[in-house]
């Protein structure tokens, strides 16, 4: 089983949808979690960070993270053909604790339909 | 404020050379830290360093080292080279070893091994 587990896709919307990216992953130590944004060959962009359970809003993007269930979900709203990509989640532990590098899911390849 | 710069953009090696890949973290960060993406997965933690030394190493070989000058820019290098070491190789910048831990990342250096 691997440490972060994520859907590859391609996931298929019409423009306008909401759509709703999800991760799940095995170790408790991970605290730290992050979604980056990857335009095909090149380097990915930060979206979101959060630390705790809960939700994070900003703009269109709303970051949600359950420790207790080890899941973490990416909410895009009102979505846009520029908002197609691949998606990749990330995580860490506490800074310093010996899992200072990001450990990323695959990758889910959204697509939105104009 | 200029963000994460890596070079060359394109490399061509073959098998057995040695190659050599530069970052400069975006300004005001002190820490670098390099990842492998090869097509179609999410980037691996290859090694961190922080005042000129590594700190934290994912599970890559000793063919890969690499080097952090005192103006907090880095080299990586591998040595050795398989055609499996073909991949996206990024450079991602952070402020601060033990403290937050947000990354950002440089366009990356595609490396192709024939």
């Amino acid at each position: 089983q691997k440490e972060v587990e994520q859907d590859p896709g391609p996931l298929s919307v019409p423009e306008g949808a909401i759509v709703s990216l999800n991760c799940t992953y095995s170790n408790s130590a991970f605290q730290y979690f992050m979604w980056y944004r990857q335009y095909s060959r090149k380097g990915p962009e930060l979206l979101m960070y959060t630390y705790s359970s809960g939700n994070k809003e900003d703009g269109r993007f709303t970051a949600q993270v359950d420790k207790s269930s080890k899941y973490i979900s990416l909410f895009i709203r009102d979505s846009q053909p520029s908002d197609s990509a691949t998606y990749l989640c990330a995580m860490s532990g506490p800074p310093g604790g010996g899992a200072d590098g990001l450990t990323f899911g695959k990758g889910t390849h959204l697509i939105i339909q104009p | 404020d200029a963000g994460v710069t890596q070079s060359p953009t394109h490399l061509i090696k073959t098998r057995g050379q040695q190659v050599t890949l530069r970052c400069s973290p975006k300004s005001g960060h002190d820490t670098v830290s390099w990842y492998q993406q090869a097509l179609g997965q999410g980037p691996q933690f290859i090694f961190q360093y922080y005042e000129e030394e590594e700190r934290q190493r994912g599970n890559f070989p000793d063919r890969f080292s690499g080097h952090q000058f005192p103006n907090y820019s880095s080299e990586l290098n591998v040595n050795a080279l398989l055609l499996g070491d073909s991949a996206l190789y990024l450079c991602a910048s952070s402020l601060g070893q033990g403290l937050f831990n947000e990354q950002f990342f440089g366009p990356g250096t595609r490396l192709t091994v024939l």
